[in-house]
């Protein structure tokens, strides 16, 4: 079965660059989120998208701003990137009925030098 | 302050014993609770959920039980198997179902020897 997919895998930029995180959900599937893992912590919710709307917003910093397309894949834009910026981005997918499951994604490993 | 707690930060179980992760949370508002497994660079993989309108729910291998009055939580995996061994975090939401956002626990490595 399809899942969802993330690119890139892995990604390292440095101090004060941009960075552009790619989300392909689960076909079918209209709701995207965006947790943040950073090491040795648990996924912290950043933000998510119904229907191309922002839905929820959480833990998300001001440098950072996110979309959901008109195919519904979703894309995190980050600026001025921060050494504290570096940890795994998580993607998950949803179909909104029933118990909107999360399908998670296998992450994006950013690295800020 | 965090609103979803895993107290074991480990737990080594023997195969074919039962393995119990335990979570607790301090938010009256979360009404759907959930249990990913997660294998290393790969994203959490759900496990199964149970909504606050129940005490318990069963799958397979797997039952987790809710205590409400207590908010707390907890995972059996019986029989466990190697396969198992992996991080297990507990989430919760809000909402009645698992659509709104998640708040994850600080995760349980579960490790079953052979």
């Amino acid at each position: 079965a399809a899942g969802v997919i993330q690119s890139p895998r892995h990604l390292i930029k440095e101090k004060r660059e941009t960075a552009t995180l790619k989300c392909y959900p689960i076909p079918r599937h209209d709701t995207v989120y965006w947790y943040q893992q950073g090491p040795g912590q648990d996924p912290q919710f950043l933000i998510s998208f119904y229907e191309k709307m922002q839905s929820d917003k959480g833990s998300i910093p001001d440098r950072f701003s996110a979309q959901q397309f008109s195919d519904y894949h979703s894309e995190l834009n980050m600026s001025s990137l921060e050494l504290g910026d570096s940890a795994l981005y998580f993607c998950a997918s949803s179909r909104r009925g029933g118990s909107n499951e999360q399908f998670f994604g296998p992450g994006t490993r950013l690295t800020v030098l | 302050d965090q609103q979803v707690k895993q107290n074991s930060p480990s737990l080594s179980v023997q195969e074919g014993r039962i393995s119990i992760l335990n979570c607790d949370y301090t938010n009256s508002m979360f009404d759907y609770f959930l249990w990913y497994k997660k294998y290393p660079a790969e994203g959490p993989t759900f496990l199964i959920s149970i909504s606050s309108i129940k005490d318990k729910n069963e799958d397979g291998r797997f039952t987790v039980f809710l205590n409400k009055s207590a908010k707390h939580l907890s995972l059996h995996i019986v029989p466990s198997q190697p396969g198992d061994s992996a991080v297990y975090f507990c989430a919760a939401s809000d909402g009645g179902n698992a659509g709104n956002m998640l708040t994850f626990g600080g995760g349980t490595r579960l490790m079953v020897k052979p």
